[in-house]
């Protein structure tokens, strides 16, 4: 298997923009998530779902973040409109159950 | 509520040291414990874990025990390599893996030769 796959691996972009992270979990898990890290605040769980459903959203930071995941190979986090305190590496995971998670390599993301 | 305290970094070794990274503990029920290693440029991957009290994880060298009567899960080795040098991560879960991994600040690890 591939891994999970997550896209683009960098993405910089100007405060007030629209920035969208792809991820693809890999095939058979269930579980999806999707994590931020920073030097500040270290790793933070912002969101998961089971079999595409959002199970737990309370670690959004604030509206402008939203996820989805329309089936069960893929999944999006949009941050609109972007500002530059969301420069963090965000990080998808997935699992099947009874098992641990698996890191995507993370998206690199810079909002000037 | 969860949490997870880790040893504070940087850490520098000699290669062929002993490695020791604290980590304790503080959860509701029984949890499952794990350590992460993230090397530059990548995601985390899974290290080792124990899901009870007592249980040795261990791969690669690494060994971590469960110590339910100290909330601990120290990752220990004992010879480092150069290429050991990451950021080291201990998580818990309290739904062995489907639920929310509450992690640690993390301890970045160097190895010099």
């Amino acid at each position: 298997d591939a891994g999970v796959i997550q896209s683009p691996r960098h993405e910089v972009t100007e405060m007030g923009q629209e920035v969208t992270l792809r991820c693809k979990p890999i095939s058979g898990h269930d579980y999806l998530f999707w994590y931020r890290q920073t030097m500040m605040r270290g790793l933070e769980l912002l969101i998961y779902f089971n079999n595409n459903v959002p199970i737990d959203d309370s670690g959004m930071p604030e509206d402008r973040f939203s996820a989805k995941m329309p089936n069960a190979s893929f999944s999006t986090l949009k941050i609109q409109p972007s500002e530059p305190r969301d420069s963090a590496v965000y990080f998808c995971a997935s699992s099947s159950v009874g098992e641990t998670q698996y890191f995507g390599p993370g998206t690199r993301l810079l909002v000037l | 509520g969860n949490s997870v305290t880790q040893m504070e970094g940087p850490v520098t070794l000699s290669e062929e040291a002993f490695l020791t990274i604290n980590c304790t503990y503080t959860a509701t029920g029984y949890p499952s414990l794990f350590w992460y290693v993230q090397y530059p440029g990548e995601g985390l991957q899974l290290l080792l874990k124990a899901t009870k009290a007592d249980d040795k994880g261990s791969n690669k060298g690494f060994e971590a025990t469960y110590r339910k009567e100290t909330t601990s899960f120290h990752l220990e080795k004992g010879s480092v390599q150069v290429s050991d040098s990451a950021v080291y991560f201990c998580a818990l879960s309290t739904n062995f893996g489907n639920e929310k991994l509450t992690f640690g600040t993390g301890t970045r690890l160097t190895i010099i030769p």
